[in-house]
């Protein structure tokens, strides 16, 4: 069995400063990790995923997540927030077992205010 | 052109009504998913398909039934519409290589 705990459901930051989103996940194989990432009235864009290669992960738009084995973690961050990374953001969990099916969080709503 | 394409995008149907929702993907994916949004729910796994011949259920596919009309095809129905079955669907493909999918925009039905 997989899961995910997103552990924010709303995250607030000023534009400029760091964002941190974060992801516990739980899978009972190897586990491949995602974030996606939703605008307003949009479909889900892939923003990074960790399959078991290096454990530091680059994604577009200058996020970047880092794969914490020992303490089940995948939290999303960015240096510094703009005002278009305002979105929801869900962190996805499939386990090689799991036949390619993905678990999601329940999204952590981003806010960017000037 | 998008890789996956959903119709229709949005839609507005009474209890009881039988409604199809349509999903082509141009990505040549084997696997194909149909899933549902609610609020404070992420999405749920409704079916999904790893080719033409199998179809599995989801973790919520009471009330909805799947047709797999090509591999570039999925179908979602939902045979009798009810109110609580208002959300956003999203269908989805993905490779046999890699774990991750790619989602259609989404189609919002609203159930009255």
């Amino acid at each position: 069995a997989q899961s995910v705990t997103q552990l924010d459901s709303h995250v607030s930051v000023s534009e400029g400063t760091p964002v941190l989103l974060r992801c516990n996940y739980s899978s009972s194989y190897s586990p491949s990790l995602f974030w996606y990432v939703q605008h307003p009235n949009k479909g889900l864009q892939l923003l990074l995923k960790y399959t078991s290669a290096a454990t530091l992960v680059k994604g577009i738009n200058g996020f970047e997540a880092e794969f914490k084995k020992s303490e089940t973690s995948f939290h999303l961050t960015k240096p510094s927030a703009h005002m278009s990374d305002a979105a929801e953001y869900f962190c996805v969990v499939s386990d090689t077992g799991g036949g390619n099916k993905l678990t999601f969080g329940t999204g952590t709503q981003l806010k960017v205010e000037l | 052109d998008a890789d996956v394409t959903q119709t229709p995008r949005n839609r507005i149907t009474k209890t009881g009504k039988r409604i199809m929702l349509e999903c082509s993907q141009t990505k040549g994916h084997d696997r194909m998913y149909w899933y549902r949004q609610d609020p404070g729910l992420g999405l749920r796994l409704i079916y999904y398909s790893f080719d033409v011949k199998d179809i599995n259920k989801g973790e919520i596919s009471d009330g909805y039934s799947v047709s797999r009309q090509a591999q570039a095809k999925f179908s979602l129905s939902l045979e009798s519409a009810i109110p609580n079955q208002t959300a956003l669907y999203f269908c989805a493909t993905g490779s046999d290589n890699t774990y991750e999918q790619y989602f259609g925009p989404g189609t919002r039905l609203t159930v009255t």
